[in-house]
């Protein structure tokens, strides 16, 4: 069955340090993958995505994600966390007409 | 480009009252469109599928009758929830796939819908 994991319920960063949220996903070929992140009561915004070509994807608000097909893995990265980013983070795969969101990770931010 | 609107944006109702959502595409034509419930600190749960001029797919355990889905236009999906519950608050979120991009099945989402039944 499809399925994606996203191993972390809850990291909390401090401000301007690195941050790394993994995600992993069970699928037959290399899916569509994405990543959003939701702020409290609001609806979803998608930073980055990827279909193809370069296994490392730009995304907005400086965030980054690496493909990994060995793993099975689309981690998001950023070098330097803001405050601003503390927000529930969703990975996505879709295959077809399927699209399957991960549990989330919850991301707090300490001054 | 590929806007998509939600209406209302919050509603609370009765117990045992219907609550129609609208989901629009703005800017694109949607073949397909797709209904999300999201619970407190959940992540999203697919509800059903709608396809225009179609009924709509519904996933296990999703009561078609209590959620009915219309996809009348290529711009338009409406669900309501009939004879809400408390049990049936949450959050409720559309996407759209863009008929230009099929093969990408990327979903563009709309804002979401806070409901609450008291």
């Amino acid at each position: 069955a499809q399925s994606v994991t996203q191993p972390d319920i809850h990291i909390t960063v401090s401000e301007g340090a690195s941050l790394e949220l993994r995600c992993n996903y069970s699928y037959g070929a290399t899916p569509y993958l994405f990543w959003y992140v939701q702020s409290p009561g609001q609806g979803l915004q998608l930073l980055l995505k990827y279909f193809s070509g370069d296994t490392l994807v730009q995304g907005i608000k400086g965030f980054e994600a690496e493909f990994k097909r060995s793993q099975s893995s689309f981690n998001l990265r950023k070098p330097s966390v803001h405050w601003s980013d503390a927000a529930e983070y969703f990975c996505a795969v879709g295959e077809g007409q399927n699209f399957v969101f991960g549990p989330g990770t919850r991301l707090s931010v300490l001054p | 480009g590929a806007v998509v609107s939600q209406h209302p944006s919050r509603v609370i109702c009765k117990s045992g009252t219907s609550v129609k959502i609208e989901c629009r595409s703005l800017d694109f034509q949607a073949t397909t469109m797709f209904w999300y419930r999201q619970f407190p600190k959940q992540s999203l749960m697919l509800m059903a599928t709608s396809n225009e001029g179609s009924k709509a797919t519904y996933e296990q355990g999703v009561e078609k009758d209590k959620f009915l889905i219309n996809h009348a236009s290529l711009t338009l999906s409406t669900l309501t929830v009939t004879s809400a519950h408390p049990e049936d608050s949450s959050f409720y979120i559309c996407s759209a796939r863009d008929r230009q991009t099929p093969s990408y099945n990327e979903q563009f989402f709309g804002p979401g819908t806070r409901l609450t039944v008291l």
